[in-house]
C-alpha cells in the first residue's frame, strides 16, 4: 500500500509568520497534487507538479517536487487567517488512474 | 457550470439499509472517482471510472457498487450499510491538464449509520 506522509499535523501559529508542510513516500510520483479543505466542504485543488525539482509559485505559496519525485512541500509566506484550513497533497503513480492522499496538515493561522 | 453536485448533503441510515448517493457532473469530465474520507485517515479511493461503462476499484471498494452509464453520473450504491460506513463521501472529476490532471470536488455528503 502506497502511503503519503504529511507533516506537522497540526500547526498554529501567528500572522504574519512563515511556515511549511511537507509530503513524503517512499513511492515514485508522475504527479503531485495540493488541495486545501474547509470546514463542509470539498478539496479545492491548489497545485499540481510533474517535474522532478519543480517550483511553481501562486502568491504567497511555493511548492517544490523533490528531485527523485517522491516528496513534495509547500511553504506559506506571511501566512494570513485566510489560509486557515487542511491542507492535502495527493500523488499518482505512473498509469494507474488513481491519486493517494496524505492524511493531511490542519493548519490556523490566528489574528 | 454547476461543477460536481452531490446528493444529499446529510444522510442517517440503519444498519443493514441500502441507499445511493448521487453525483453528477456538467464538465464532460471522462474521469470519475468517489472517496471516502474519515478522520486521520485523509480521503481513501472507493471506486472510478475512466469513461461511460468502464469502472474499476479503489483502495477500500468492500460493501460498494458503482455503475456509469453516462458521462455526467457516477451513483454510489451502499448495498447494505455498516457503522464501518460513518464517513464524508466525496466525489470528483478530472480532465488532463499541463502534464497531470485538474480535479475538482463535489460538497460532500455526510453519512451516518446507527
Amino acid at each position: 500500500t502506497q502511503l503519503l506522509e504529511q507533516s506537522p499535523q497540526f500547526l498554529s501559529i501567528q500572522e504574519g509568520e512563515n511556515l511549511t508542510v511537507y509530503c513524503n513516500s517512499s513511492s515514485v510520483f508522475s504527479s503531485l497534487q495540493w488541495y486545501r479543505q474547509e470546514p463542509g466542504e470539498g478539496p479545492v485543488l491548489l497545485v499540481t507538479v510533474v517535474t522532478g525539482g519543480e517550483v511553481k509559485k501562486l502568491k504567497r505559496l511555493t511548492f517544490q517536487f523533490g528531485d527523485a519525485r517522491k516528496d513534495s512541500s509547500l511553504h506559506i509566506t506571511a501566512a494570513q487567517p485566510g489560509d486557515t484550513g487542511l491542507y492535502l497533497c495527493a500523488g499518482e503513480t505512473s498509469g494507474t488512474y488513481k491519486y493517494i492522499f496524505g492524511t493531511g496538515t490542519r493548519l490556523k493561522v490566528l489574528a | 457550470n454547476a461543477g460536481v453536485t452531490q446528493t444529499p448533503k446529510f444522510q442517517v441510515l440503519k444498519t443493514g439499509q441500502s441507499m445511493t448517493l448521487q453525483c453528477a457532473q456538467d464538465m464532460n469530465h471522462e474521469y470519475m472517482s468517489w472517496y471516502r474520507q474519515d478522520p486521520g485517515m485523509g480521503l481513501r479511493l472507493i471506486h472510478y471510472s475512466v469513461g461511460a461503462g468502464i469502472t474499476d476499484q479503489g483502495e477500500v471498494p468492500n460493501g460498494y457498487n458503482v455503475s456509469r452509464s453516462t458521462t455526467e453520473d457516477f451513483p454510489l450504491r451502499l448495498l447494505s450499510a455498516a457503522p464501518s460506513q460513518t464517513s464524508v463521501y466525496f466525489c470528483a472529476s478530472r480532465f488532463p491538464a499541463g502534464g497531470g490532471y485538474e480535479q475538482y470536488f463535489g460538497p460532500g455528503t455526510r453519512l451516518t449509520v446507527t
